[in-house]
C-alpha cells in the first residue's frame, strides 16, 4: 500500500487544464523533492517531471509541477488525446528508507 | 542513447529462485546508481531496490528485503536481482531504471520490462 495517494482518475476535453493531487506526508513530500512519470498504456514509465517542477529537455511546457508542504500537484494544460495514460508521483520516504510511488492517476481525454 | 535491456523472467513455483539481468549501453553504466521497480498486472508502480554506483550500498522495500538482493558488475555493464523465496505476491513486471547522475533518488531512464509470474 503506497504512502502518497493520489485520485484514481482524471478527465478532461481537449484543451481543458486537469490538475492530478498527490498527497504524502512529513518524512516523504515534506522533505524531499517530488518526481512525477507518465506511463503510456503498454509501455515504460517516462520521467515527465522532477525536482518538484523542472521539465527534462524536450518536455512540451503544457506539463507543469509543484510543491507545497506535504503535498504536489501535476498539471496538465491544453490537453491532448495523446496525454491519455497513467501518472505517478514519486519521493524518497525517509521512514522507508526507499523510494515511494503514488497509487496513480489514469487521466481520460472526453 | 540509452538503453537498459532486462532478461530473466519467466514462470517460477512458489518458493522457487529466480535471476534478473539488465543490460545497460548507450552511457557510462559506472557512474549511475541504479534501481528494479516492479508492477503487478492493472496495479501500480513499486519500487523494489537499489544500489548506489559509487560503493554498491543497496536499499530494498520491505517486502522484498532478505529476499532479493540487487547487484551490479561495471565491467559487464549489467545490473542484476537475484530472487529467492517466491511468493504469487511478487508476480509482476520488473523494469530496471537508472538514476539521474548528481540528483538522487531521480530515475530518468526505465527499461521495457520482464515478467515474472510465480505460480503452481
Amino acid at each position: 500500500q503506497s504512502v502518497l495517494t493520489q485520485p484514481p482518475s482524471a478527465s478532461g476535453t481537449p484543451g481543458q487544464r486537469v490538475t492530478i493531487s498527490c498527497s504524502g506526508s512529513s518524512s516523504n513530500i515534506g522533505s524531499n523533492v517530488v518526481n512525477w512519470y507518465q506511463q503510456l498504456p503498454g509501455t515504460a514509465p517516462k520521467l515527465l517531471i522532477y525536482s518538484n517542477n523542472q521539465r527534462p529537455s524536450g518536455l512540451p511546457n503544457r506539463f507543469s509541477g509543484s510543491k507545497s508542504g506535504t503535498s504536489a500537484s501535476l498539471a496538465i494544460s491544453g490537453l491532448q488525446s495523446e496525454d491519455e495514460a497513467d501518472y505517478y508521483c514519486a519521493a524518497w520516504d525517509a521512514s522507508l528508507n526507499g523510494y515511494v510511488f503514488g497509487t496513480g492517476t489514469k487521466v481520460t481525454v472526453l | 542513447e540509452v538503453q537498459l535491456v532486462e532478461s530473466g523472467g519467466g514462470l517460477v513455483q512458489p518458493g522457487g529462485s529466480l535471476s534478473l539481468s539488465c543490460a545497460a549501453s548507450g552511457f557510462t553504466f559506472s557512474s549511475h546508481s541504479m534501481h528494479w521497480v516492479r508492477q503487478a498486472a492493472g496495479k501500480g508502480l513499486e519500487w523494489v531496490s537499489y544500489i548506489r554506483y559509487s560503493d554498491s550500498a543497496t536499499y530494498y522495500a520491505d517486502s522484498v528485503e532478505g529476499r532479493f538482493t540487487i547487484s551490479r558488475d561495471n565491467a559487464k555493464n549489467s545490473l542484476y536481482l537475484q530472487m529467492s523465496s517466491l511468493r504469487a505476491e511478487d508476480t509482476a513486471v520488473y523494469y530496471c531504471a537508472r538514476e539521474a547522475r548528481g540528483v538522487d533518488w531521480l530515475i530518468d531512464y526505465w527499461g521495457q520490462g520482464t515478467l515474472v509470474t510465480v505460480s503452481s
